[in-house]
């Protein structure tokens, strides 16, 4: 089946620093990546999508500048939170869809961020 | 919009019994419908996929069923396990720009 990998798994950094999550998928071409934000005992929110090859599509409210989004090829999509802060601690989950929405989605394992 | 609704948001059940997950979401025009499970700090991993032509998907102890017509899908666990345990999101995918809508998920805790 499909498989979606995300590392790291978890990261502590200081605040002021940025960081880099990687999402991606080993086994089929993601045309479509989505960058989900989870804070505790709440549903997933959806902060972009990116498309290859284009710039990232924001949600309202999310900040493009600090959520730094690339899509660069059909396997791989990074997320860089810049200059992080306390409240930018969370479980951060990518998804991936290939061509045919048919097929449905799959998720990383998430990466929980935590900024000291 | 797009709505997708889980009730009750937690359910405690006895090992051994069969239990009934339900969803339901307001915009029928759906291209299909995933059930999805998430174990505390982990990601989600897809359970069945139930495409908007279908009626329902099986997978081991999980039948998942689709009600396009009246907006609703079921997730039917047989013979539950303390494994079992772990929130059940069920989603739906909409709309020209096909993004998936969750529900708030289900909190399944099965006792020994």
């Amino acid at each position: 089946g499909a498989v979606v990998s995300q590392h790291p798994s978890w990261v502590i950094c200081k605040s002021g620093t940025s960081v880099k999550i990687e999402c991606r998928s080993l086994d089929f071409q993601a045309t479509t990546m989505f960058w989900y934000r989870q804070f505790p005992k709440q549903s997933l929110m959806l902060m972009a999508t990116s498309n290859e090859g284009s710039k990232a599509t924001y949600e309202q409210g999310v900040e493009k500048d600090k959520f730094l989004i690339n899509h660069a090829s059909l396997t791989l999509s990074t997320l860089t939170v810049t200059s992080a802060h306390p409240e930018d601690s969370s479980f951060y989950i990518c998804s991936a869809r290939g061509r045919k929405v048919v097929y449905g989605y799959t998720f990383g394992s998430g990466t929980r961020l935590t900024v000291v | 919009k797009q709505e997708v609704t889980q009730i009750p948001a937690a359910l405690s059940v006895p090992e051994g019994e069969n239990l009934v997950l339900n969803c339901s979401f307001t915009d029928s025009a759906i291209y299909n419908l995933q059930w999805f499970r998430q174990d505390p700090g982990k990601g989600l991993t897809s359970l069945l996929l139930i495409q908007s032509s279908q009626r329902e998907q099986t997978s081991g102890r999980l039948n998942a069923s689709l009600d396009k017509s009246s907006g609703r899908s079921t997730l039917y666990i047989a013979a539950s396990q303390p494994g079992d345990s772990a929130t059940y999101l069920c989603a739906v995918i909409t709309g020209a720009n096909s993004k998936l809508t969750f529900g708030k998920g289900i909190t399944l805790s099965v006792r020994p």
